[in-house]
């Protein structure tokens, strides 16, 4: 149980163009998604948490008008990188939060990006 | 906020010794602490967590400890195998929030 999906695992695109990653949670209702960027040998960094229903909540530093998340069911959240450019290439997980168990984080298995 | 420290950065064992990965926090308020294990392109993947509850949890051949008092737990694996080979993070948080403030990694490498 407690398995997350991402959609696509790794994405190839020309810089300017826009790119939507999925992640759903398969087998359980996420109360809460996370969306992390980690680059390479770096450990995770939270870019926003995203409740159903909700507006997300982005942290300091991170661009909401560049990483639109969208969270429109309890299995589902999307992660659209705007206009993007060279320096958004990384790598994109998300995490599905359930209370079962009392709010354990399961993440997907990654979304490689890489912008030409 | 919560500050979690992990430590060793790097670790090489050979197989069939034990590892041992430590990690400290700063908020006593935190009270859920979750390992996870990520191999080299893939997402990371839950192996073991404790709550503040308990001062240990045993699954086979790994095992994690707390101690609350002096903020800090500990990632134990015994008889280590080449697939244990992997980055390993800690995290701590609040039960009661959402945020996991998540150690900055340990890359273990069991030698054969």
């Amino acid at each position: 149980g407690a398995v997350v999906s991402q959609h696509p695992s790794w994405v190839i695109c020309k810089s300017g163009t826009s790119v939507k990653i999925e992640c759903r949670s398969l087998d359980f209702q996420a109360t809460t998604m996370f969306w992390y960027r980690q680059f390479p040998k770096q450990s995770l960094m939270l870019m926003a948490t995203s409740n159903e229903g909700s507006k997300a909540t982005y942290e300091q530093g991170v661009e909401k008008d560049k990483f639109l998340i969208n969270h429109a069911s309890l299995t589902l959240s999307t992660l659209t990188v705007t206009s993007a450019h060279p320096e958004d290439s990384s790598f994109y997980i998300c995490s599905a939060s359930t209370m079962r168990g009392g709010r354990t984080q399961y993440f997907g298995p990654g979304t490689r990006l890489t912008v030409l | 906020g919560e500050n979690v420290e992990q430590h060793p950065s790097t670790l090489s064992v050979q197989e069939g010794d034990s590892a041992v990965i430590k990690c400290t926090y700063s908020d006593s308020a935190s009270n859920y602490f979750p390992w996870y294990k990520q191999e080299l392109g893939k997402g990371p993947q839950l192996i073991i967590d404790i709550r503040s509850n308990v001062g240990e949890k045993k699954d086979q051949r790994i095992a994690v400890t707390l101690n609350k008092t002096a903020k800090h737990f500990s990632l134990h694996i015994t008889e280590t195998q080449p697939e244990d080979s992997a980055v390993y993070f800690c995290a701590a948080s609040i039960n009661t929030g959402n945020q996991f403030y998540f150690g900055t990694g340990t890359s273990l490498t069991v030698i054969p």
